[in-house]
């Protein structure tokens, strides 16, 4: 399956600490996104890297997409308590048919 | 930014009742829906895809007649999970992509689903 792993699975970090979550996945894509869930909710989508692009930011989000290795990282710089959550990975079908499958997973918890 | 609803947020029925969840999308038309399924602590499974007056297209391993997918408007698609049984006890969760966004999935928050 096309499904990407993430590690760690599950990663404890001290408030004001940054967070590192990396995702490989198999195929080739059109693009990666970061989503993130809290614990029994839907997911919120965090940021989209292209396959043309290398990195990306968001506020305190940083994206990074090697295609060669077939490899993503997020970090979140400088995390609070509210990050805790889980982090997912998704790439695109290459059909191209909008069609997303969803890595493993990292749970993050923030310590206050 | 866009919102999807999605209810019931929880549900619990007995075994051989069928199940209907509703996903709307409240402030934009929804080109596409899907629908997942997620156990504790792992990732979602990708269940079905469904394009608006059209059959849903449902992954391998998921069974049609089981779990109903009705993508009746651009706003609206229903999951009916088909004489419940305790396995199919989850996490379900919807997402839909609209016209502009294309990309960007919007996801509703959910409906955990036990079958006694």
């Amino acid at each position: 399956s096309q499904q990407g792993e993430e590690d760690p699975q599950a990663l404890s970090i001290q408030e004001g600490e940054n967070a590192t979550m990396n995702c490989s996945y198999k195929t080739s894509i059109n693009n990666l996104q970061w989503y993130r869930q809290n614990s029994g909710r839907g997911l919120v989508h965090l940021i989209l890297i292209r396959s043309n692009e290398r990195e990306k930011h968001s506020g305190r989000l940083r994206v990074t997409l090697d295609t060669s290795k077939k490899s993503s990282s997020l970090l979140i710089t400088a995390s609070r308590a509210a990050d805790t959550a889980s982090y997912f990975c998704a790439t695109d079908s290459p059909s191209g048919t909008y069609k997303y499958i969803f890595g493993t997973g990292t749970r993050l918890k923030v310590l206050a | 930014g866009a919102v999807v609803s999605q209810h019931p947020s929880r549900v619990i029925c007995k075994s051989g009742t069928s199940v209907k969840i509703e996903c709307r999308s409240l402030d934009f038309q929804a080109t596409t829906m899907f629908w997942y399924r997620q156990f504790p602590k792992k990732s979602l499974m990708l269940m079905a895809t469904s394009n608006e007056g059209s059959k849903a297209t449902y992954e391998q391993g998921v069974e049609k007649d089981k779990f109903l997918i009705n993508h009746a408007s651009l706003t609206l698609s229903t999951l009916t999970v088909t004489s419940a049984h305790p396995e199919d006890s989850s996490f379900y969760i919807c997402s839909a992509t609209d016209r502009e966004g294309g990309e960007k999935l919007f996801f509703g928050s959910g409906t955990q689903l036990s079958v006694l």
